[in-house]
């Protein structure tokens, strides 16, 4: 199975804060990368689909960049409701795997 | 608009069986693939399984190879999960999520989640 590995596991940061997390996978994966925001008690909600491009109705605050093996989810401005767990996803290799996930508080 | 709406939370003995539904509404059921993810209380997710609603075509997380069994009916527009064997570990909030891509995948449309919940 690929493995995909977040960092950093856990961040605080403050409204109008530059966020970036990164996600690496143990083998290329080319572009099938995709990065989901989910609050508590909610399903994931997908941003980022093909490691850049943004899901339709998801803020521009948010992109993605990366291929291969190393991506990236910046948020240029954090937001209130931006608060939550990030997870990359890839869709390579069956089985899809998650990361592990990165939790963003509020510092 | 999109939906999918799942059935509701069960709690199951260790050893029974359980059935989760997903019906799909908003689009045409037979064009998208339906993926199912797992979450344990407090953990990350994990995906469980795939199916074609078009054909039946199945592919399964290879831990629960054997004890997962994916199916759709055409006609009612769901898909339906079913888990035998169940463990401990197998307690978990259970998602179905539309494939909305083609050549990539990406999950763009997601069930409200179904608790099943395997007491040891």
């Amino acid at each position: 199975d690929i493995q995909m590995t977040q960092s950093p596991s856990s961040l605080s940061a403050s409204v109008g804060d530059r966020v970036t997390i990164t996600c690496r996978a143990s083998q290329t994966i080319s572009t099938s990368l995709n990065w989901f925001q989910q609050k508590p008690g909610k399903a994931p909600k997908l941003l980022i689909y093909a490691a850049s491009s943004l899901q339709s109705g998801v803020p521009s605050s948010f992109s993605g960049s990366g291929s291969g093996t190393d991506f990236t989810l910046t948020i240029a401005s954090l937001q209130p409701d931006d608060f939550a767990t990030y997870y990359c996803q890839q869709t390579f290799r069956i089985p899809q795997t998650f990361g592990q996930g990165t939790k963003v508080e509020i510092k | 608009q999109v939906q999918l709406v799942q059935s509701g939370a069960e709690v199951k003995k260790p050893g029974a069986s359980v059935k989760v539904s997903c019906k799909a509404s908003g689009y045409t059921f037979t064009r998208y693939y339906i993926h199912w993810v797992r979450q344990a209380p407090g953990q990350g997710l994990e995906w469980v399984g795939k199916i074609d609603p078009s054909g039946g075509r199945t592919s399964y997380a290879q831990k629960l190879q054997g004890r997962i069994t994916m199916t759709r009916d055409t006609t009612r527009n769901t898909v339906y999960m079913d888990l035998s064997s169940l463990r401990s570990e197998d307690t978990a909030v259970y998602y179905c999520a539309r494939d909305g891509g083609g050549s990539i995948s990406y999950s763009d449309y997601w069930g409200q989640g179904t608790l099943v919940s395997v007491p040891s």
